[in-house]
């Protein structure tokens, strides 16, 4: 059973870049049904999709923080990773790493279905 | 970006009753709905895909319909471990956007 443990700072100060790497194990990256991204959650915004991205490191950004974010491939370690810049206190959030299941390209669809188990990253001086 | 909306924000109920969530897209995305259940400090889980179709051992007291623009969560016969907060999420295109939430507290 595939399973993903983000890493990474839980601090991070303001201006400067959070850094997150997922591990996954129990299959591979490269497996050409899935794509890997990167989701936040906080109180007040809820969920939020901040991108996603294929082994080959083909990338889709949310638009609304495209400018800031840079996601990586590792298939050697079978790890993926999330690069946010210059962060604020509104970037405070728990960022879970996920498996995102695609369908054909006759009918598709991405479904999170397989989540990390979070991690909590405060930006604070 | 498609717009999800649930409704209610929360709902209280007992156990053994049932209870709907409606998730309604801004656009139409056919079948492409996905619900989650998430309790306190941990992920959210993957319980419904295309509108309907139940995941691997969720329980069969859940249930999901609805196409286009409007869908529903069901929850028949409430048990204690369905109190959590749920949402929907469109898989038809990105961003990925998801509904607020609907959080199912006990009455």
């Amino acid at each position: 059973q595939m399973q993903l443990q983000e890493s990474g700072p839980g601090l991070v100060k303001p201006s400067e870049t959070l850094s997150l790497t997922c591990s996954v194990s129990g299959g591979s990256i490269r497996n050409t049904n899935y794509y890997w991204g990167w989701i936040r959650q906080t109180p007040g915004k809820g969920l939020e999709w901040i991108g996603n991205m294929y082994y080959t490191g083909s990338t889709y950004y949310n638009l609304s923080l495209k400018s800031r974010v840079t996601m990586s491939v590792d298939t050697s370690k079978n790890q993926f990773s999330l690069m946010l810049s210059s962060v604020t206190a509104a970037d405070t959030a728990v960022y879970y790493c996920a498996r995102v299941l695609l369908g054909t390209a006759r009918y598709f669809y991405y479904y999170t279905d397989v989540w990390g188990r979070g991690t909590t990253v405060t930006v604070s001086s | 970006d498609i717009q999800m909306t649930q409704s209610p924000s929360s709902v209280s109920a007992s156990v053994g009753d049932g209870v709907t969530i409606t998730c309604r897209a801004s656009q139409d995305i056919g079948t492409r709905l996905a619900w989650y259940q998430q309790k306190p400090g941990t992920a959210p889980k993957f319980l419904i895909s295309s509108a309907s179709s139940l995941q691997s051992g969720v329980p069969s007291r859940f249930s999901g319909s609805g196409s286009g623009t409007d869908f529903t969560l069901t929850i028949n016969s409430l048990q204690p471990e369905d109190f959590a907060t749920y949402y929907c999420q469109q898989a038809y295109s990105f961003p990925l956007t998801f509904g607020q939430g609907t959080r199912l507290e006990i009455k």
